[in-house]
Parts: C-alpha cells; structure tokens; sequence
C-alpha cells in the first residue's frame, strides 16, 4: 500500500535556526514528489515538485531534495514568518492516474 | 487573479439532507480534484477528475459523489450527510497531474453535519 510520513509532528526553531524537514515514502512508482505549504484556516499553497532521485529545487529559504526513498524540506535561517505546517505529497501509479497521496504534515513554529 | 472558488465557506446541516459544495477554477485546468482535511489524518483525496467527463476515486470516496460536466465547475455532492462527513473540505486545480503541476487550492469549506 502506497505510504508517505512525515517527521517530525511539530518543530521549533529560533530564527536563524536551520533545520530539515523530512518526508518518507513507499510507492508502486513514484510520478512526482510534492511540497506544499499550509497556512491556519487556508488551503496548502504549492512550494515544489520534484521527479527523480537527486533533484533539487530551491526557492528564498526553502530548498526540496529527493532520493528514492525520501524527501528533505532544508530550511536555511528561518524567519518567524516561514510558521506553518509543510505538507508533502505523491503522486504515484500509471500515468492514467491522479491519486494523490498526502503525509500528516510537519507544523514549523519559528520563534523571533 | 488565478484562483480557485468554494462555496460555502462554512456549512451546518443535519444528517441527510443533501447538499453540494461548489468547485470552480478560471485557469483553464484539465486536473481537478476533493479533499477532506481532519485533525490526525493529513489531507485524503475524495475523488479527482482528469478532464471534463472523466472523474475517480481517490481514497475516501464513500458517501461523496462528483460530476465534471464543464472544465471550470468541479461540484462535490453529498446525497445523505452523516456526521462521520463533519471536516475540512478543499478543491484543487492543476494543469496536469505530473506535468506542470503548480497546483492551487481552494480557501476551503468546513462542513459541520449535526
């Protein structure tokens, strides 16, 4: 059965206090890795999508990886105002397909 | 302004009486699809639809049904509510699931079923 976790739960940093997030997975053929960021009370707002092992993506702080059989959200320096709970996703199967499949989140409280 | 609209944004209904929340996209998306947010269990997939006519389940389909007539409206309906459907409900819209994947959500629509 096709499985994404996430860890840790919650996180807290001080500002300036790098750290990662990370996202495992288990699936019949992984299609596409997805970061998303979730805000209280509004709907995930899209970070990244990554497709093969060894692919990067960065944006500001923020800066996605993969291997085969995780994900890493590396944040560099944060700010108070990169609070929020990051949502990992994949997209797995045929390509007929467009079950998505989330992990639980991590909420990142970063504190000034 | 691309964006994604849901109506209502806050629902209170008793056990069956039907009732549908409305999806609508100005984007041009082939791919749009449900979700139900609950405390614990992260976002699940209800149902998603590939283009107009063609629509699936995702991994909590039961007690939901969609219909993709127009590539703009993506309405999810709930023929008879039961409390277990109380939760957080967003639609999504994408160019194309596993192309240029930029995917927006919904502000969402809480949905309490007494």
């Amino acid at each position: 059965e096709d499985q994404v976790t996430q860890s840790p739960e919650a996180l807290r940093l001080q500002e300036g206090e790098s750290s990662s997030l990370n996202c495992s997975y288990t699936v019949s053929g992984l299609r596409g890795l997805f970061w998303y960021r979730q805000d209280p009370g509004k709907g995930p707002e899209f970070l990244f999508t990554l497709y093969s092992a060894g692919e990067e993506k960065e944006k500001e702080r923020l800066k996605a990886t993969l291997t085969k059989k995780e994900s890493f959200l590396h944040i560099t320096a944060p700010k108070p105002e990169d609070s929020a709970t990051y949502l990992c996703a994949v997209l797995s199967g045929s390509s007929n397909t467009g079950k998505l499949i989330f992990g639980q989140g991590t909420t990142l409280q970063v504190k000034p | 302004e691309a964006q994604v609209t849901q109506n209502p944004r806050y629902l209170i209904t008793v056990t069956g009486k039907k009732l549908t929340v409305t999806c609508s996209q100005n984007m041009n998306h082939e791919y749009m699809s449900w979700y139900r947010q609950d405390p614990g269990l992260g976002l699940r997939q209800i149902y998603y639809s590939m283009n107009v006519e063609v629509t699936d389940k995702g991994d909590v389909p039961e007690g939901y049904k969609v219909s993709r007539k127009e590539k703009r409206n993506f309405p999810l309906i709930l023929e008879s509510p039961s409390p277990n459907q109380t939760s957080l409900y967003f639609c999504a819209s994408s160019n194309r699931q596993g192309g240029n994947t930029e995917a927006f959500f919904g502000q969402g629509t809480r949905l309490t079923v007494v």
